[in-house]
């Protein structure tokens, strides 16, 4: 089974800051997601990716295939990005279901 | 705008009663995922299904879950006799995944707050 690390857990920064958020797996796989979960707790898929980058508006995400990593990058940081972001892969073993990072709980102050 | 839904959003019962949770995938999707997240071990799978076959449920307590699509309409999570420590948010996906594809963008219901007192 697939093992997710994410970091950092919890990040406090000023609105405008570039975040960045890591995450490292431990068995190769054929994509990777990044989430978003809400205040509210609603879950939003912000990007699946196998390799190289990908870009929505201020979301930047990049995956390393080699070194088993991926990041998240947010560019000139907004409140409204306060959530909680995580990491999933396939669990392995050509199974759909994911496996999934503890998230990084990010807060932006204005 | 297609979305995933769930009912009950939120549902409070006591220890040893049935709970069930319905979730109504995205029409045309073949694969649906029931996931359940806590404070301590935060998301987990449970089961998921594609084509309504279960494909894997090693995730799920087998003694008191059970989960079922009686139609690709419909996913059903039952848990019984419900116990404390199965107070958690559980969470339905959707996605359409194929045979040479299988990773595909998942698409997840609201949730349903499940307190088991």
């Amino acid at each position: 089974k697939n093992e997710v690390e994410q970091s950092p857990q919890n990040l406090t920064a000023q609105e405008g800051e570039f975040i960045t958020i890591n995450c490292s797996y431990s068995v190769g796989i054929s994509a990777l997601h990044w989430l978003q979960q809400h205040p509210g707790g609603g879950i939003v898929s912000l990007f699946m990716l196998s390799s190289g980058k990908k870009k929505h508006g201020r979301l930047i995400a990049t995956i390393n295939i080699q070194e088993k990593h991926s990041s998240l990058h947010i560019t000139a940081s907004h409140p409204r990005d306060s959530a909680v972001y995580i990491c999933a892969v396939p669990s392995g073993g050509g199974a759909d279901g994911l496996t999934f990072g503890k998230g990084t709980h990010l807060i932006i102050q204005p | 705008d297609a979305r995933v839904t769930q009912t009950p959003r939120h549902k409070v019962t006591e220890m040893g009663q049935e709970v069930t949770m319905r979730c109504q995938p995205i029409l045309g999707h073949n694969t649906v995922f029931w996931y359940r997240q806590t404070m301590m071990q935060g998301l987990e799978l449970l089961a998921y299904f594609r084509n309504r076959a279960p494909l894997d449920d090693s995730g799920m307590p087998k003694d008191r879950f059970s989960a079922e699509m009686p139609d690709a309409t419909l996913a059903t999570l039952k848990i019984q006799p419900s116990e404390p420590r199965d107070s958690a948010v559980y969470f339905c996906a959707s996605g359409l995944a194929f045979l040479l594809n299988p990773y595909n963008e998942q698409f997840f219901g609201p949730g349903t707050r499940l307190t088991v007192l």
